[in-house]
C-alpha cells in the first residue's frame, strides 16, 4: 500500500520570506512523486514531478522540491514567496506499478503582504 | 501540456434529479480516467476510476448505483449522479494520467443539490 502525509494543514509566511511545505510518503516500490496546486474553485494544477535522476526537481511558478530516500520526503520549496502563491497544495505518490496516485490531505499555504 | 475540460462547472438541481457531468481529455488519448469529490478545504475523495471499454472500478464506500460512469471513448467520461440529494452536494473533479503517471485535472463541477 502506498500512502502520503502532510503533517501541516496551514502554513504562513510573510512575502519574500522561503517557504516549505512538508510531504512524507510510503510506498513498496520506486516512488513517483508530484505535487500539485489547487486555487478556490478550480482543479488542480501541476506543479512537479520526481521521476528519477537529480534529488532536486525544479517546477512551475519558481517551486522546486528535494527527494530524500533515507527520509522518505518530498518537501516543496520556494526561495522567495509571492502572495500570489497562497492556495492549497497536495503531495501525491504514485508506485511505479501502481495504476493510480495517492494524495494528501493538502496543506493550505497563506503567504502575507 | 495536456488540457482536461469539465462541464457544466456549476449546476445546480432539484433533489431527486440526475446529473450528467462530462469530463474530456481534448488534447490527448486517455484510456482511464479519475473522479473526484472534494469537500471544502478537505483532501480529493478517489470516488472511481473510470476506464475505456470496460466497467468502472468504484473505491470501497462508493455506491455503483448513485454514482454512474461511462467511459464512452478515448476522450470523454462522463458522471452520473443519480436521484440525487442534498448530501451529495460537492465539488467534483476528474482527471486523466499523461506522461509517466502526472494526472492533469479538469477545472471541476460545482454540484448544489437544494
Amino acid at each position: 500500500a502506498q500512502s502520503v502525509a502532510q503533517p501541516e494543514d496551514q502554513v504562513n509566511v510573510a512575502e519574500g520570506n522561503p517557504l516549505t511545505v512538508k510531504c512524507t510518503y510510503s510506498v513498496s516500490g520506486n516512488p513517483y512523486l508530484f505535487w500539485y496546486v489547487q486555487y478556490p474553485n478550480r482543479g488542480l494544477q501541476f506543479l512537479l514531478k520526481y521521476i528519477t535522476g537529480d534529488n532536486l526537481v525544479k517546477g512551475s511558478y519558481g517551486f522546486e522540491a528535494e527527494f530524500n530516500k533515507s527520509q522518505t520526503s518530498f518537501h516543496l520549496k520556494k526561495p522567495s514567496a509571492l502572495v500570489s502563491d497562497s492556495a492549497l497544495y497536495f503531495c501525491a505518490v504514485r508506485d511505479t506499478n501502481a495504476g493510480k496516485s495517492t494524495f494528501g490531505d493538502g496543506t493550505t499555504l497563506t503567504v502575507k503582504p | 501540456g495536456a488540457v482536461v475540460s469539465q462541464h457544466p462547472s456549476r449546476v445546480i438541481c432539484k433533489s431527486g434529479t440526475s446529473v450528467k457531468i462530462e469530463c474530456r481529455s481534448l488534447d490527448f488519448q486517455a484510456t482511464t480516467m479519475f473522479w473526484y469529490r472534494q469537500f471544502p478545504k478537505q483532501s480529493l475523495m478517489l470516488m472511481a476510476t473510470s476506464n475505456e471499454g470496460s466497467k468502472a472500478t468504484y473505491e470501497q464506500g462508493v455506491e455503483k448505483d448513485k454514482f454512474l460512469i461511462n467511459h464512452a471513448s478515448l476522450t470523454l467520461s462522463t458522471l452520473t449522479v443519480t436521484s440525487a440529494h442534498p448530501e451529495d452536494s460537492s465539488f467534483y473533479i476528474c482527471s486523466a494520467p499523461w506522461g509517466q503517471g502526472t494526472q492533469y485535472f479538469g477545472p471541476g463541477t460545482r454540484l448544489l443539490v437544494l
